[in-house]
């Protein structure tokens, strides 16, 4: 798998929007990019993935570059609930054999 | 996606015990995922639990001290056997994934005193 560079940690304001980078200079033409989050004590949570196109789901939006080397996760209006260590993480497409390998993710702390 | 229930959601064990954890999910998977996550660490993958043959696992984990059983494709158990105070973790299990990603239990802590 791809490895993945984020920055150790990051402040938000409450209803701001939220920007986490993601650097995957070595990604490969078949990997996707993941992103998860784990909220304190919890299990880490899915939150979208996409392989060069755009995308955007109920939680968040996930901008690819065209050359596909870098990402950025936007919350578009953080919440204190979005206070987290979000992990990106490039893989090939989901198959039964295949896992998770995690980095040292970017801890966000989403300010009142 | 998938619903994972993980037990003991905490523990506090002496050294020289062990600890069995078990993960039951909610429909048929091929794979499970056993993790470790020291304290104020990421997630290191322990070994991949497949329904009908040995766990493979990862380099620096080895079966003796993390047996795994996986008895069915709803089930499975990791044993930490003969704890020290180094095995004080988070032990979570995950299964995988399709349109929704991984999906992980709520996980297990672990303090061994």
């Amino acid at each position: 798998d791809a490895k993945t560079t984020q920055p150790p940690s990051m402040d938000c304001a409450e209803g701001r929007a939220a920007n986490l980078p993601c650097n995957h200079s070595t990604i490969s033409g078949n990997e996707y990019v993941y992103w998860y989050r784990q909220i304190h004590s919890q299990g880490p949570q899915y939150i979208i993935h996409g392989l060069k196109n755009n995308e955007t789901n109920e939680m968040a939006s996930l901008i690819i570059t065209e050359d596909r080397k870098s990402s950025t996760l936007i919350l578009p209006h953080a919440t204190l609930r979005d206070t987290a260590v979000y992990y990106c993480i490039v893989r090939p497409p989901e198959t039964s054999g295949s896992r998770l390998t995690f980095g040292e993710g970017t801890q966000l702390t989403v300010n009142p | 996606s998938a619903v994972i229930s993980q037990k003991p959601s905490r523990d506090i064990c002496q050294r020289g015990t062990s600890l069995t954890i078990q993960c039951q999910v909610d429909s048929q998977v091929t794979m499970m995922f056993w993790y470790r996550q020291q304290p104020g660490q990421s997630l290191t993958l322990i070994a991949t639990a497949n329904q009908g043959s040995e766990a493979t696992y990862e380099s620096g984990f080895v079966i003796d001290k993390f047996p795994i059983s996986r008895p069915n494709l709803t089930f499975s158990t990791l044993t930490v056997s003969n704890m020290s105070p180094e095995d004080s973790s988070i032990y979570l299990c995950s299964v995988g994934g399709g349109a929704y990603g991984y999906t992980f239990g709520s996980g297990t802590r672990l303090t061994v005193v």
